[in-house]
């Protein structure tokens, strides 16, 4: 089987860096994704690491250390748009097994 | 990136009633699509993997009489519900990725908001 974990909440002010964080037990591991969610919609995808080390996409960047089972996601500038929930997933093979989700506050 | 399209976005129905939700790929070839279930506030789920013309693959603890998959085209799968009871009721979305390119995204439907009454 496989596990993943992340904070459930975590509350911040506009323009904040927020980091969130994924760690994982699993078989078969092939990457780390993370994936966006707003209330009530789809969720649409952020970033994904294969390799050890940092990726950036704009305001959001993603690491992923596959010694420590750890990868993070880092929300720059925070915006009230950014409110949703997080979910970091474990791509084994060609399925995606996904953690909890942490959901994101803005605050002005 | 690729669309994939899910109908009904919501239906209420009777219990005991059996209901149809279809997942499209749009601008691409899904050999295998993913029905996920989502409870509120919770993760999602994975069910079940539907791949192009052979049965579906379903994940323990997840009965495959009362959650039928057909995908019968590349570009088309479908989960019935069958005899919904008010316990079913959930958001479920269906994902699906291309899975001959190197690309690792998963592109998901709207969802479908599923009521059992």
């Amino acid at each position: 089987g496989q596990s993943l974990e992340q904070p459930s909440e975590v509350t911040a002010v506009e323009g904040a860096i927020v980091q969130i964080n994924c760690t994982y037990q699993t078989s078969g591991f092939y990457g780390l994704s993370w994936y966006q969610q707003h209330d009530g919609g789809a969720p649409t995808f952020l970033s994904y690491n294969a390799l050890d080390g940092l990726e950036e996409t704009g305001r959001f960047s993603s690491f992923l250390s596959r010694s420590d089972s750890y990868g993070y996601l880092l929300l720059q500038e925070l915006q009230m748009k950014d409110s949703a929930s997080y979910f970091c997933a474990v791509n084994r093979d060609y399925k995606l097994s996904f953690g909890a989700g942490t959901t994101v506050t803005v605050r002005a | 990136g690729a669309v994939v399209s899910q109908h009904p976005s919501w239906v209420i129905c009777k219990s005991g009633t059996s209901v149809k939700i279809e997942c499209r790929s749009l601008d691409f070839q899904a050999t295998t699509m993913f029905w996920y279930r989502q409870f509120p506030k919770q993760s999602l789920m994975l069910m079940a993997t539907s791949n192009e013309g052979s049965k579906a693959t379903y994940e323990q603890g997840v009965e495959k009489d009362k959650f039928l998959i057909n995908h019968a085209s590349l570009t088309l799968s479908t989960l019935t519900v069958t005899s919904a009871h008010p316990e079913d009721s959930s958001f479920y979305i269906c994902s699906a990725r291309d899975l001959k390119g190197a690309n690792t995204e998963a592109f998901f439907g709207q969802g479908t908001r599923l009521t059992v009454v």
